[in-house]
């Protein structure tokens, strides 16, 4: 069974440019976030994506946006890079009514470390 | 808002020894509560979850935590501590077990296990 995706796993981007980074959930799994973790710092959410809508929002600007796709996958999109988008994005993919032992949990892949330079 | 706050920066402690990792936390309503670890240069693993039921939480890797409500703690605990423990620990809240719900975590406590 696969646990959360994320691709790619480092990449290096020029202040201004765009960047996409993408994941694939976990199996069985309906719900993805985006969280962006700073050096030294917690994980902040970004944003959630249910039946390909955002359904929930951080404390983020509009130029992070996101997109899910029907197989449930998603996209994180950030615009206009600053120095300060350099942190380490973190998918995370749950089922949004699963109930058990393994419900409500929600699991991380292991992240796209991003650096703007 | 929901919080959680990690007052350690590190935790040090003799390989064999039993540890403590400590977390407090401020909801509105019934908490729900995770315990995570991360590796150097890796994503977060999933240890441990306080949903309901018993205060005391058994989670992976021997890991265990205690849901103390009047003091609203959550403390991450092992009894005998190895070596390939020592990473950083994150505790989170998150506002209902079902839903729309985001996750909100704590600083982030480094442990470091000692031979």
């Amino acid at each position: 069974d696969a646990g959360v995706t994320q691709s790619p796993t480092h990449l290096i981007k020029t202040r201004g440019q765009q960047v996409t980074l993408r994941c694939s959930p976990k199996s069985g799994h309906d719900t993805v976030s985006w969280y962006q973790q700073a050096l030294g710092q917690g994980p902040q959410f970004i944003f959630q994506y249910y039946e390909e809508e955002e359904r929930q929002r951080g404390n983020f600007p509009d130029r992070f946006s996101g997109h899910q796709f029907p197989n449930y996958s998603s996209e994180l999109n950030v615009n206009a890079l600053l120095l300060g988008d350099s942190a380490l994005y973190l998918c995370a993919s749950s089922h949004i009514y699963r109930q058990g032992p393994s419900g409500n949990t929600i699991y991380f892949g292991e992240g796209s470390w991003l650096t703007v330079v | 808002a929901q919080s959680v706050a990690q007052p350690e920066d590190q935790v040090n402690v003799a390989e064999g020894n039993p540890l403590t990792v400590k977390c407090t936390y401020s909801v509105s309503g019934n908490p729900y509560l995770f315990w995570y670890v991360q590796y150097p240069n890796r994503g977060l693993q999933f240890l441990l979850k306080y949903i309901t039921g018993d205060n005391l939480v058994k989670g992976s890797y021997g890991f265990e935590a205690e849901f103390n409500k009047s003091q609203t703690s959550f403390h991450l605990k092992k009894p005998s501590a190895l070596v390939s423990d020592s990473a950083l620990y994150f505790c989170a809240v998150r506002d209902s077990p079902t839903g729309f719900q985001k996750l909100v975590f704590g600083t982030g406590t480094r442990l470091l296990v000692s031979p």
